[in-house]
């Protein structure tokens, strides 16, 4: 059964960092693109980041850019994303999920995590 | 960069059917294959259709997925509702021009 677990969230000052991590399992975790995605609480869905499966693609939204890096490390089956400079708007849960592809682009994601929830605040 | 445009809400009783769409304010609904995903309150989103009209293995077949080019939208159906499909529901497109996941807003199905 595929499998994402996000660990990492917590409590951290504006301006502070965090690091996220996501533990894949069930699949072939070097074969695949994955991604991050927030929702803050009672809002939707805002894609974050998107990394390609070899890790040397990245992706993110202009609201992260400069702030956020997505890496992983496909000997250890994880997904990460360093968060820097925090600020109250990022406050949110976190899911990691898998993306769907065609071959050619990556279009969508087909499995996601539970997520980890960020509170950024003094 | 184009969005993503889902109703706020909708509800139907059980039994009945219901079309939620996602209209995309720019750009060929048809240029990029559109996904919709289900999140009940307190879970994370799991994904329904992907592909514009593929159901994920598993998803029951009264969930069905189209685009419609006339009116630059995607919908996605629920036929005889029950009271476990009332969730919130989000389309999600890719731009392929931005490298952006872009998703709607998210749709309340109430089921009553």
């Amino acid at each position: 059964e595929v499998h994402l677990l996000e660990s990492g969230g917590g409590l951290v000052q504006p301006g502070g960092s965090l690091r996220l991590s996501c533990a894949a399992s069930g699949f072939t975790f070097t074969n695949y693109g994955m991604t991050w995605v927030r929702q803050a609480l009672g809002k939707g869905l805002e894609w974050v980041s998107g990394i390609n499966d070899s890790g040397d693609t990245t992706y993110y939204a202009d609201s992260v850019k400069g702030r956020f890096t997505i890496s992983r490390d496909n000997s250890k089956n994880t997904l990460f994303l360093q968060m820097n400079s925090l600020r109250a708007e990022d406050a949110a849960t976190y899911y990691c999920a898998k993306f769907i592809s065609d071959g050619y682009i990556y279009y969508g994601m087909d499995v996601w995590g539970q997520g980890t929830t960020v509170i950024v605040s003094s | 960069n184009f969005m993503l445009t889902q109703p706020h809400s909708v509800s139907e009783s059980p039994g009945k059917t219901v079309t939620i769409s996602c209209t995309r304010t720019s750009g060929s609904i048809a240029g990029n294959s559109v996904q919709w995903y289900q999140q009940r309150p307190g879970s994370s989103p799991t994904t329904v259709i992907y592909d514009d009209n593929q159901r994920k293995s598993g998803v029951p077949d009264r969930f069905s997925g189209s685009i419609d080019s006339s009116s630059n939208s995607a919908s996605l159906t629920i036929s005889g509702l029950k009271t476990e499909d009332e969730a919130d529901y989000y389309c999600q497109c890719y731009d392929s021009g931005n490298l952006y996941w872009v998703f709607g807003g998210g749709t309340k199905l109430t089921v009553l």
